[in-house]
């Protein structure tokens, strides 16, 4: 099943909290997992990305955990700030094929 | 030295009539896609090209018909417009395989 499931749909968080966004997956092929972020009237651009023999990855106050026996992984904003805003996907791919597979999308907006 | 760039960023058009979206990346990149993005922010995978070759096309009507005249510039041309087509398309490329997207910043097609 080439579907990646994500969920909240949107999030609400204060300035300074943890925004948390988390994903499924069901095709264990998947071996890339980038999340990427998009704001309004803009196009998405990478944020970061894990693969699956790594369980966590941080670049500044964005960390990818990642469950491979569970086919979940996550993204942890630290202190969300509320230029975070955005839209963020996480999808998947494989090296075999030449697309990604996006999640839904989670709408996130931080209180000031 | 925009990475990748649409042309038009707004495109108003009536039912039944014909339009084009131009797509060019100065990346190198050897792949390039158009996907469509839904009022609910769904990205959707249409095409993909691969040096100029087809190589996904995704359930997509045949109104819609991609043209490649070379790596650097993946083309979409839309004919028979229908409201349903309303939406935001992005243009993507990617190095040989699918890990890494750059998108471009979009053209909201609005069919009235």
């Amino acid at each position: 099943q080439q579907q990646v499931k994500q969920s909240p749909q949107s999030l609400i968080v204060q300035k300074g909290g943890i925004s948390i966004i988390n994903c499924a997956y069901e095709n264990t092929a998947f071996d890339y997992f980038p999340w990427y972020q998009q704001f309004p009237g803009k196009g998405p651009a990478l944020l970061i990305a894990i693969r699956p023999d790594v369980s966590e990855k941080k670049e500044g106050r964005f960390t990818i955990s990642f469950n491979k026996s569970a086919k979940q992984f996550s993204l942890h904003i630290m202190d969300s700030q509320p230029g975070d805003s955005a839209t963020y996907f996480c999808a998947a791919s494989m090296r075999r094929d030449d697309k990604i597979i996006f999640g839904k999308g989670t709408r996130l907006h931080i209180l000031p | 030295d925009t990475a990748v760039s649409q042309t038009p960023k707004y495109l108003v058009t009536q039912m039944g009539n014909d339009k084009s979206i131009k797509c060019e990346q100065n990346l190198g990149h050897d792949t390039m896609y158009w996907y469509k993005q839904d009022s609910k922010k769904f990205l959707k995978i249409m095409f993909s090209y691969n040096n100029k070759e087809l190589i996904i096309n995704e359930t997509v009507p045949n109104r819609f018909s991609p043209k490649s005249p070379d790596k650097a510039h993946l083309n979409l041309h839309i004919n028979s417009l229908e409201l349903g087509d309303s939406a935001v398309y992005f243009c993507a490329s990617s190095q040989q395989v699918a890990y890494e997207q750059y998108f471009g910043p979009g053209t909201r097609l609005t069919v009235t």
